[in-house]
């Protein structure tokens, strides 16, 4: 299974852009990359995934590095409410999705 | 649509107690997947099912045990709670297929272990 590393916490400030990167450099050719977000006292969820190919969603944007080994979720204008824990995870054949310890972002008005 | 539903939200053990934590969804999804998320450790995959009947190891399943009698429920059971099974678990559920994607999680059961 990759194993993904994530900085620890973030700070951006509000209205700018927010690049939050994931490390998974034992990640193999058919494992998916994902991002889950979790906001306080709440359950994880989706954001956005991909494979190869870098990713726009209404929500963020995913890119992907050339050789697969790191990924950086995108927030294009950041909010107070973006603030939450920023997940990033991988599945694979098995139908697991393992997840790495995330990043508290922090967002200063 | 109540999504995925958890029970119950906050419970407190004592060592050696046994319990059953109930997880349910409504979305006739395939897959389903009990999570323990601890300070600093993120969310580790305990068991789980990829259909009715079936279900799986996953990074942290001792101590845990599982069962997927209908689809719509996915049960985790703890035969002999100890203090390190301390922790918020969350449950999820997916469609089937590749990739695993857009998990639908529950709202979390707090257990305390004293």
């Amino acid at each position: 299974d990759a194993k993904t590393t994530q900085p620890n916490s973030m700070e951006s400030n509000e209205e700018e852009p927010v690049h939050l990167p994931c490390n998974h450099s034992t990640i193999s050719g058919t494992d998916y990359i994902h991002w889950y977000r979790q906001l306080p006292s709440q359950g994880p969820e989706y954001v956005i995934h991909g494979l190869t190919s870098n990713v726009n969603n209404r929500m963020a944007s995913l890119a992907i590095a050339e050789d697969r080994k790191s990924s950086t979720l995108i927030l294009h204008r950041a909010t107070l409410r973006d603030a939450a824990v920023y997940y990033c995870a991988t599945s694979n054949r098995d139908d697991k999705i393992i997840f790495g310890k995330g990043t508290r972002l922090h967002i200063l008005p | 649509n109540a999504g995925v539903t958890q029970t119950p939200k906050f419970r407190v053990l004592k060592t050696g107690q046994s319990m059953t934590l109930l997880c349910a969804q409504d979305m006739n999804h395939e897959y389903m997947y009990w999570y323990r998320q601890d300070p600093g450790m993120g969310l580790r995959l305990i068991h789980y099912s990829v259909g009715e009947g079936t279900t799986a190891k996953g990074e942290v399943p001792d101590g845990y045990n599982v069962s997927r009698l209908k689809k719509q429920n996915f049960l985790l059971g703890l035969e002999s709670a100890a203090p390190s099974q301390t922790s918020v678990y969350f449950c999820a559920s997916s469609y089937s297929g590749t990739p695993i994607i857009g998990a639908f999680f529950g709202q979390g059961t707090r257990l305390t272990v004293v």
